[in-house]
């Protein structure tokens, strides 16, 4: 079955500090995966997605098929990042996303 | 950009009733819809995929007769909770995958608050 695993429902750090939000995935196919994120009174957007080994806003996420991880890394917390942060799948070749639970961020100055 | 806007953003109202939630898709057509569910403090569930111009496609354990989907045209689709009752009180949020190879893969409304005395 699809699932997408965040453990941590609260992560806190102080400004500065790196920051590590996991994401596990269970899918037989090749994985299409995501990060998303939802600020304060903000609807839900796409912070990155592994395809495009990109770095958005200093995060990174390196999808490990071999520990079906995908975590999100940023070096150094910025007080803005404090946000609600969901992993998610997307399953075979349509749009359907498989959330996470969710993660939230909490950056403390 | 591409915009999804869900309407109304909260209802409230007494058990029994129904209630219709909106999502459209504001400059840009959609032949597809998800529409998720949110439990507080929880993860968002995918209810079911609106096709336009056909049946919806639900998720396994959604009632189907509980949670009408209609994707009546190619910018809307509107979801009807009937006879709700206060275990249908939750979060629901609508999107539409992007009309090109944009950035954002999906476009998500703002959400409805769904409160049922």
């Amino acid at each position: 079955a699809q699932r997408v695993t965040q453990p941590e429902k609260l992560l806190s750090v102080f400004k500065g500090a790196p920051v590590e939000l996991k994401c596990n995935y269970s899918y037989s196919g090749s994985p299409e995966l995501f990060w998303y994120v939802q600020y304060s009174r903000q609807r839900l957007q796409l912070l990155l997605r592994h395809i495009s080994r990109e770095s958005i806003k200093g995060f990174t996420a390196d999808l490990n098929k071999g520990e079906t991880s995908f975590h999100l890394k940023k070096p150094f917390a910025q007080e803005e990042d404090s946000a609600m942060y969901y992993c998610a799948l997307s399953v075979g070749n349509t749009d359907k996303l498989i959330f996470g639970t969710g993660t939230r961020l909490q950056v403390f100055p | 950009g591409a915009v999804v806007s869900q309407h109304p953003s909260r209802v409230i109202c007494k058990s029994g009733t129904s209630v219709k939630i909106e999502c459209r898709s504001l400059d840009f057509q959609a032949t597809t819809m998800f529409w998720y569910r949110q439990f507080p403090k929880q993860s968002l569930m995918l209810m079911a995929t609106s096709n336009e111009g056909s049946k919806a496609t639900y998720e396994q354990g959604v009632e189907k007769d509980k949670f009408l989907i209609n994707h009546a045209s190619l910018t809307l689709s509107t979801l009807t909770v009937t006879s709700a009752h206060p275990e249908d009180s939750s979060f629901y949020i609508c999107s539409a995958p992007s009309p090109t190879t944009s950035n954002q893969p999906q476009h998500f409304g703002d959400g409805t608050r769904l409160s049922i005395l």
